[in-house]
């Protein structure tokens, strides 16, 4: 079993619904959860950042982490065709000094 | 503020032969990490360096190495490649000391290609 599992998708959505992902996890040493999106051909770009339990919310996009539940999320609110990518959560515990990443979900708005 | 600068963006090399890669990081940034990533493995973390010291490796062989110097850019080296080894390679930079409280940034990859 993987440390972090994420649903490969595809996942595809009209434009101007709402984007959920999520990932499980089975390291409790997880602290710091962090979303990336890639698009086609270049590196990850950080979306979101969260340390420990709770909310964040950024824009158009919500994180939310419950560590009871080792499950994470990502909510993408009002999506749009350039939200097309692929979205990768990441982990990481103290003092690990590595990331440990999700297989990543491809999403496609459509227009 | 630049970003983190990866070169070459794209090579071929041959089965045997060996390769380098190079991570220039974020201004200001001494921690770098290394990732390899393909279609069946996914984001597999390969090593990371603060001060030029190496503080992780990931479960790859000995054929993959790094460093980093004093000014914080790094290098890492493949020799004997396999074909297995075709992969975009990621380089990260972090400003802190730990991951904790500091989020990393990734460059836009090396394409390696082995044939």
């Amino acid at each position: 079993q993987k440390e972090v599992e994420q649903d490969p998708g595809p996942l595809s959505v009209p434009e101007g619904a709402i984007v959920s992902l999520n990932c499980t996890y089975s390291n409790s040493a997880f602290q710091y959860f962090m979303w990336y999106r890639q698009y086609s051909r270049k590196g990850p770009e950080l979306l979101m950042y969260t340390y420990s339990s709770g909310n964040k919310e950024d824009g158009r996009f919500t994180a939310q982490v419950d560590k009871s539940s080792k499950y994470i999320s990502l909510f993408i609110r009002d999506s749009q065709p350039s939200d097309s990518a692929t979205y990768l959560c990441a982990m990481s515990s103290p003092g690990d000094y590595k990331l440990s990443f999700g297989a990543g979900t491809t999403v496609t708005v459509r227009a | 503020k630049a970003g983190v600068t990866q070169t070459p963006r794209y090579l071929i090399k041959t089965r045997g032969q060996q390769v380098t890669l190079s991570c220039s990081p974020i201004s200001g940034h001494r921690s770098v990490s290394w990732y390899q990533q393909t279609p069946g493995q996914g984001l597999q973390f390969l090593f990371e360096y603060f001060s030029e010291t190496q503080r992780n490796k990931g479960n790859f062989p000995g054929r993959f190495s790094g460093r980093q110097f004093s000014n914080s850019r790094s290098e890492m080296n493949v020799s004997t490649l396999e074909l297995g080894d075709s992969a975009l390679y990621l380089c990260a930079s972090s400003g802190g000391s730990t991951i904790s409280g500091n989020t990393i940034y990734f460059g836009e990859g090396s394409w390696l290609t082995v044939v």
